[in-house]
């Protein structure tokens, strides 16, 4: 069955310092998007993006975060500078149309910055 | 915005009973209602979703129903098994507001051998 793939499954960095999250969506899905979870709290949207472009961003997404799609697989989420309180799980996410369609998650990625 | 809000928080049954856990939403435009499982370690799995214009839709041992003038939906799990066990999460969709989902904030159920 296919599925999303997300890589690593924990990154551990210092305040301060970029991390790149690595995403591979469901080949045929056509939409992406990045979601994160602090702990004990509600999964919140971060990101949508289609066509090699972002369709919508919450206000969670400042200019902190970027996301790309570097090639044909690979969607990534970019956090600079990284503060504290980025820390929780990140989950990328695809569906093959939108809005309101079936949306499939990876297992997610734990960032904790120290 | 959307607002979710999902009860209970945790639910513990017998092996064998039922299980129900349920959301509201606050933005009648809403329309697409998924439900996800998650298991430790792992992402979020979806397992039951429905539409605006339907008021139950079944699958196996799991149903879920849509109240639309109450602005509520539910889970239902009948014949629960141990494997059943994992934290569950509502979310509603609002195309006028792009395609985001917006979650509850999780169900943590334990079945019971």
């Amino acid at each position: 069955e296919p599925e999303v793939t997300q890589t690593p499954s924990h990154q551990v960095t210092q305040m301060g310092q970029e991390v790149i999250l690595r995403c591979v969506p469901i080949s045929n899905h056509l939409y992406f998007y990045w979601y994160r979870q602090i702990l004990g709290q509600k999964v919140e949207f971060l990101v949508s993006f289609y066509n090699n472009e972002i369709s919508e961003k919450s206000e969670i997404f400042d200019d902190q975060f970027s996301v790309e799609r570097p090639d044909g697989s690979n969607f990534t989420l970019k956090i600079r500078s990284t503060k504290l309180e980025d820390s929780a799980m990140y989950f990328c996410a695809s569906s093959v149309w939108d809005p309101g369609t079936e949306a499939f998650f990876g297992q997610g990625t734990r960032l904790t910055v120290v | 915005g959307e607002n979710v809000e999902q009860h209970p928080s945790t639910l513990s049954v017998q092996e064998g009973d039922s299980a129900v856990i349920k959301c509201t939403y606050s933005d009648s435009a809403s329309n697409y209602f998924p439900w996800y499982k998650q298991e430790l370690g792992k992402g979020p799995q979806l397992i039951i979703d429905i539409r605006s214009n339907v008021g139950e839709k079944k699958d196996q041992r799991i149903a879920v129903t849509l109240n639309k003038t109450a602005k509520h939906f539910s889970l239902h799990i009948t014949e629960t098994q141990p494997e059943d066990s994992a934290v569950y999460f509502c979310a509603a969709s609002d195309p006028n507001t792009g395609n985001q989902f917006y979650f509850g904030t999780g169900t943590s159920l334990t079945v019971i051998p």
